[in-house]
């Protein structure tokens, strides 16, 4: 099965800078998907861009995909002490049938310095 | 609007109990449940998936005989361990979506934190 790759493994930045992650996948999919875990929590979905789409937007983020590389990324712009937290893509693979769970990559862990 | 409810949150029991896990969907109605599990800073892996009304499908190397899925109602889908032991002590995940398809998110629960003595 695919495996989702994050980079970097971890990330700290300043309160108020803008913190990128990348995630690359294996195999062709029908969406990826990016999600937030808090510490000891479940898991919050955050976007979903489809395979045919190049970029989207959603408050302060900004995420992009590029399939003929098989990457996409994560951009929190501004950021905040609460984004700290640790951030998945997540993929499923075409020919799953649409019934068959994600593909979770080892995700970004991001701390926020105040 | 799409909450998920896991309970309980954490488990601590001893070696050779089963402990069951409720997975549920308080605002949705929920065709179809999943179950991951994660370990400490890793990553969530699927366990298996959970349709309404029908067996769960079990992901390679899951023994569905240690892992008893039920998903009786469209809100609610129990994740049984049978007979647990230390090593599966782990995080356990639940998720549903709303429709069938893969371009619907899908809503999580809080997780529920399963220690074995």
């Amino acid at each position: 099965s695919q495996q989702g790759e994050e980079d970097p493994q971890a990330l700290s930045i300043q309160e108020g800078e803008n913190a990128t992650m990348n995630c690359s996948y294996k195999t062709s999919i029908n969406n990826l998907q990016w999600y937030r875990q808090n510490s000891g929590r479940g898991l919050v979905h955050l976007i979903l861009i489809r395979s045919n789409e190049r970029e989207k937007h959603s408050g302060r983020l900004r995420v992009t995909l590029d399939t003929s590389k098989k990457s996409s990324s994560l951009l929190i712009t501004a950021s905040r002490a609460a984004d700290t937290a640790s951030y998945f893509c997540a993929t499923d693979a075409t020919g799953g049938g649409g019934a068959d769970g994600l593909t979770f990559g080892k995700g970004t862990h991001l701390i926020i310095q105040p | 609007g799409a909450v998920v409810s896991q309970h309980p949150s954490r488990v601590i029991c001893k070696s050779g109990t089963s402990v069951k896990i409720e997975c549920r969907s308080l605002d949705f109605q929920a065709t179809t449940m999943f179950w991951y599990r994660q370990f400490p800073k890793q990553s969530l892996m699927l366990m298996a998936t959970s349709n309404e009304g029908s067996k769960a499908t079990y992901e390679q190397g899951v023994e569905k005989d240690k892992f008893l899925i039920n998903h009786a109602s469209l809100t609610l889908s129990t994740l049984t361990v049978t007979s647990a032991h230390p090593e599966d002590s782990s995080f356990y995940i639940c998720s549903a979506r709303t429709g069938v398809y893969s371009n619907q998110p899908q809503h999580f629960g809080d997780g529920t934190r399963l220690s074995i003595l």
